[in-house]
């Protein structure tokens, strides 16, 4: 079966770092995806993972670890926009995401 | 533009008052999944379809229904709702078959079953 794991809410202040990490586990696996959704929108791409390590891209990041079912994604120079939730999906053996709750990221002055 | 395009955005209905929420993606995308949304449960995945007359159940279809006659089209059937299918529906489309699978979506449905 598949299952996604991640903190429920998070906090942080305006220029800090904040970190959100995810656990999975999956039939098969072909990729860890991270897409944030903003309240009342879709969701939207984010960052991909299939080998291990970190992927930087701007001031968000997202790191991969597959023998321990692990990732993270990570935000640097936090802005208020950033406020939303992060969800976290992996794809299984079908290449049919399995997206975990969400974390709802809030940042605060 | 590429885009997923759903309709309606939002809809209030009574039980039992059979409805399609249309979605048309314009990126030849072999992948089309639709999902609800509800509070504290996160995205959970309704039926999927990896290509033309080829669909399968997600996690949740009870109460569902679609279809993939074309390729750009899936629409979503609720022949008789009930008010636990009050949600947040999304469809997104996605290339397929590929590990960078990346899912677009459509701007999303709200639904009220009274």
């Amino acid at each position: 079966g598949q299952n996604i794991d991640q903190p429920t809410e998070m906090t942080a202040t305006e220029g800090a770092i904040v970190q959100i990490n995810c656990t999975y586990q999956t039939s098969g696996f072909n990729g860890l995806f991270w897409y944030q959704q903003h309240a009342g929108e879709a969701p939207t791409f984010l960052s991909y993972n299939v080998l291990d390590g970190l992927e930087e891209k701007g001031r968000f990041s997202s790191f991969l670890s597959r023998s321990k079912g692990y990732s993270y994604l990570l935000l640097k120079e936090l802005q208020m926009k950033d406020s939303a939730s992060y969800l976290c999906a992996a794809n299984g053996g079908s290449y049919i995401p399995t997206f975990g709750r969400g974390t709802s990221l809030i940042v605060h002055p | 533009e590429a885009q997923v395009t759903q309709n309606p955005r939002y809809l209030i209905t009574v039980t039992g008052k059979k409805l399609t929420v249309t979605c048309s993606q314009n990126m030849n995308h072999e992948y089309m999944s639709w999902y609800r949304q509800d509070p504290g449960l996160g995205l959970r995945q309704i039926y999927y379809s990896m290509n033309v007359e080829v669909t399968d159940k997600g996690d949740v279809p009870e109460g569902y229904k679609v279809s993939r006659k074309e390729k750009r089209n899936f629409p979503l059937i609720l022949e008789s709702p009930s008010p636990n299918q009050t949600s947040l529906y999304f469809c997104a489309s996605s290339p397929g078959g590929i590990a960078k699978n990346i899912q677009y979506f459509g701007a999303g449905t709200r639904l009220s079953v009274l």
